[in-house]
Formats: C-alpha cells, structure tokens, sequence
C-alpha cells in the first residue's frame, strides 16, 4: 500500500511563476488536507477537500493561492504570482473518513521561491 | 480555541538519557484527539500516536511512552535510553471534531554520542 504522495520533491520558482503542488491520497481515502510549514511560523492547516469539494478553506491566504480535489487524480495546490515569502514546506494527509485524525502524511513539497 | 503549547524549544542529551518531551493542550471540546509526529533531518512527517479524549491509558511502544493526563490537559511523551537517530523535532498536535490538527511550536531534540 503506498502512503500519500506528494509531488515533486522540491520545487524551485522565480518570483512571479506559478507553482503546482501534488498529492496523491492513500488508496481508499477521499478526503485531503494541506498544511504549510514556514520557517518560523511551524505547522499550520490550510484546507481541507473531499472530492470535488473544498470543505474548509479557512487557512487559505485570500490571494494568489487555490486548491482543488478532482473526482479523478490527485490533490492540486496552485500558488499563482509566487513571493519569497511563499518559500516553505507543503504537507498534504489524507485520511478516509473525517473528523477522527490518524492522518498520514506524504513527505513533502519543499518550495523555494528564488 | 485551541491551541497547543510545547514549552521546550530545545532539548539536548546524551545517548542513552531518558528525555521528556512535554505538551499542554487547551480546548473546550469533550471529544478531541492528541497526536505526536516527528520531523527527522530528511523533513517528513512521522506519525508516532493517536489518542482520543476517552482513552486515558498511557501507551508503551518499545523505548517510546505516552502520559496523558486530563486532569492538566497534558499529553507528555518519553523516550527511554535514547538513540542519536531519535534526534529530531517533535511535534504535539490536537484535533477536534473538525478536520484540522493544531500543532505545537515543536521541540528539537538534540542526541549526543
């Protein structure tokens, strides 16, 4: 059984290019959730999306970032216009219920806006 | 609201020292769940335990130990005689009925040989 994939690995972007985040869920799960680790701010949620929903977006910077959750293939986080300020570690879980934690979570999208 | 305080920024010890790591927690909610991660140097995150609100039995896994204690709404984690490979940063979180988890600041745990 494969864990949550995140694609790619690391991610180097020019300030105003867009980035493209990936997660793949673990087999059977619907429901994705985003958090973002900046250096000094630590870990913190961002959205939550089933399929083909975005249930709680309440991390979400109002600009420039968006996520969705298509009924098929993985969990995208878009980042439009990136800044230096954007440069930090992107974890995705997935779990297959919600509201009861245990999340997996892939190893990460490491974001450097250059 | 919640929120999650882990008090020690940095823990440094010598292999084989037992080590605390401590974790308070505040929430209104009667239903909640506690977690620890690690974050080793390769940057993943590391699912270690899970513990719901009603489960207020501490939890032995090899030199890994869990206290959960209401009472102080603390969920404190052990690591007996350490390894230089438990050198990482920890991180204690809550969950409660919504789907998002709180993570505390975390702590970095420094192991010597």
């Amino acid at each position: 059984n494969a864990g949550v994939m995140q694609n790619p690995r690391h991610l180097v972007r020019r300030r105003g290019q867009e980035a493209r985040l990936r997660c793949s869920p673990m087999k059977g799960h619907s429901h994705v959730y985003w958090y973002r680790q900046l250096p000094e701010e630590g870990l913190k949620f961002m959205v939550y999306l089933q399929k083909e929903n975005i249930i709680d977006e309440s991390g979400m910077p109002k600009e420039r970032f968006s996520a969705e959750f298509p009924k098929e293939g993985p969990s995208i986080l878009r980042i439009q216009q990136v800044v230096r300020g954007d440069s930090a570690a992107y974890f995705c879980a997935s779990s297959p219920f919600p509201g009861q934690g245990g999340y997996t979570f892939g190893s990460g999208t490491r974001l450097t806006v250059v | 609201a919640q929120k999650v305080t882990q008090a020690q920024t940095e823990i440094s010890v010598v292999e084989k020292e037992d080590v605390t790591l401590d974790c308070v927690y505040e929430t209104r909610d009667t239903t909640y769940y506690l977690f620890w991660y690690k974050q080793p140097p390769s940057g993943e995150l590391v699912f270690l335990i899970r513990r719901n609100s009603f489960d207020e039995q501490n939890e032995i896994s090899g030199r890994y130990s869990w206290n959960f204690q209401k009472s102080t709404s603390s969920f404190n984690f052990t690591i007996t005689a350490s390894q230089v490979v438990d050198s990482a940063v920890y991180f204690c979180a809550l969950s409660e009925r919504v789907n998002k988890l709180v993570f505390g600041a975390g702590t970095i745990l420094r192991v010597k040989s």
